[in-house]
């Protein structure tokens, strides 16, 4: 099947800092990506909609100007987690629906943050 | 997208077949059912997906009931390595965010020698 990748796969940062996180498409294209967040033992909760060459749409609740995210191009978003804090510490994970006829989507391995 | 109620956890020896239920009765005419499983500190991964027949492929085999208000993943022959947190989601292929998903809190399958 498809593959995404994300970088890093772990992070740790000092409170106020900003992360960037990277998530690819390695061999196909991918207009759209999922940003995911999951806090330990809760499961998979939706951030964002990453669209290229567009905004992206976020979930309600979710601070659009504290996650900043860049569909640079088809193969590449990035999540950027600015003025970070102790309680962004998660799992951060992204998806990338393939252009097959079903939409499987495709998730990467996930990027681990811990703010001290 | 519809929504699915699944067990929060369930044990299966080691070599023996692992069926995992779903309820999704609210589910629509234009939505799949898909699984995926999350083994701890990965990202999810596709399993299998089905709209009204039975599916099977290299990994497990889907059952999907003659109403579409339930469904069943069954891993034949089940091994410590499939020990994860399985999700079953509702998605239409049609909406205009293909590809988003809804999670609900899954099942844990927990594989014993």
């Amino acid at each position: 099947g498809a593959v995404v990748s994300q970088h890093p796969s772990r992070v740790i940062c000092k409170s106020g800092t900003s992360v960037k996180i990277e998530c690819r498409s390695l061999d196909f294209q991918a207009t759209t990506m999922f940003w995911y967040r999951q806090f330990p033992k809760q499961s998979l909760m939706l951030m964002a909609t990453s669209n290229e060459g567009s905004k992206a749409t976020y979930e309600q609740g979710v601070e659009k100007d504290k996650f900043l995210i860049n569909h640079a191009s088809l193969t590449l978003s990035t999540l950027t987690v600015t003025s970070a804090h102790p309680e962004d510490s998660s799992f951060y994970i992204c998806s990338a629906p393939s252009a097959g006829r079903y939409n499987e989507q495709f998730f990467g391995p996930g990027t681990r943050l811990t703010v001290l | 997208d519809a929504k699915t109620t699944q067990p929060p956890s369930m044990d299966c020896a080691e070599g023996r077949a692992a069926n995992l239920p779903c309820n999704h009765s609210t589910i629509s005419g234009n939505e799949y059912v898909y699984w995926y499983r999350q083994i701890h500190s990965q990202g999810p991964q596709y399993i299998i997906h089905g709209l009204k027949n039975n599916e099977t492929n290299e990994m497990a085999s889907l059952i999907i009931t003659e109403d579409r208000k339930s469904s069943t993943l069954i891993l034949p022959h089940a091994t410590l390595r499939d020990t994860a947190v399985y999700y079953c989601i509702v998605r239409s292929i049609y909406n205009t965010n293909a590809g988003k998903s809804t999670f609900g809190d899954g099942t844990t399958l927990t594989v014993k020698p």
